[in-house]
């Protein structure tokens, strides 16, 4: 069955970087893309970009370019989204995705993030 | 782009219909049939529910249902039952290779 495991808690001070990995299994990983959507507290889901998983090809949301940066490693099928100069307003769940032409069908357990000094 | 509109709560008694609006532009939900609908259980992966429009994956029962008229897509919950109390999402393929997501509704079930 098609699983996405993603890694641990993260607490990181303001102006660090953080590194959430996801694990996928059960399918041909090159044969999708990976999708990265958070949930900031109190908040609505929000879509951070994807990564196709044969080309490494990606696209970020507007607000997230030049602070994120998607990457896969095909021999492990793991998917990363890293986050740079992290804020307060970073602190979120990090979802990772499995997309299926353009809908999400296959999620993580989601990694908490929190930034705080 | 703007979120997708969607209204902050819903609510219906158990047995009962409820539909859950979607409002886009012509440049995303009126412009491709590639609207999703994702429910989320609080402190849970989000869940498929409808992609495609009107389309259902594998597991979610046909009391779910999906359309689209314009610019507004709507989910239709029918036969409530308490497990339908959670958060739901719309998104819509946005072009250029982006996904927009809806604020979110709040479905109650009293």
């Amino acid at each position: 069955q098609v699983q996405l495991v993603q890694s641990g808690v993260e607490v990181k001070k303001p102006g660090a970087s953080v590194k959430v990995s996801c694990k996928a299994s059960g399918y041909t990983f090159s044969s999708y893309g990976i999708s990265w959507v958070r949930q900031a507290p109190g908040q609505g889901l929000e879509w951070m970009g994807w990564i196709s998983g044969s080309s490494g090809n990606t696209k970020y949301a507007l607000n997230l370019q030049g602070r994120v940066t998607m990457t896969t490693d095909t021999s492990t099928s793991t998917g990363y989204m890293e986050l740079r100069s992290l804020t307060s307003d970073d602190t979120a769940v990090y979802f990772c995705a499995r997309r299926s032409l353009f809908s999400l069908d296959y999620w993580g357990q989601g990694t908490v993030v929190t930034v705080s000094s | 782009q703007s979120a997708l509109t969607q209204p902050p709560s819903a609510s219906g008694s158990p047995g009962q219909s409820v539909t859950i609006s979607c409002t886009g532009t012509s440049s995303d939900v009126g412009g491709y049939n590639y609207v999703s609908w994702y429910q989320h259980h609080p402190g849970k992966a989000p869940r498929l529910i409808i992609y495609e429009v009107s389309k259902r994956p594998s597991g979610v029962p046909d009391r779910f249902s999906g359309s689209k008229s314009g610019n507004t897509a709507s989910l239709a919950v029918s036969g409530l039952q308490a497990d339908d109390e959670a958060d739901y999402y719309c998104t819509s393929y946005g072009g250029s290779n982006d996904v927009i997501f809806g604020g979110g509704t709040k479905l109650t079930v009293l």
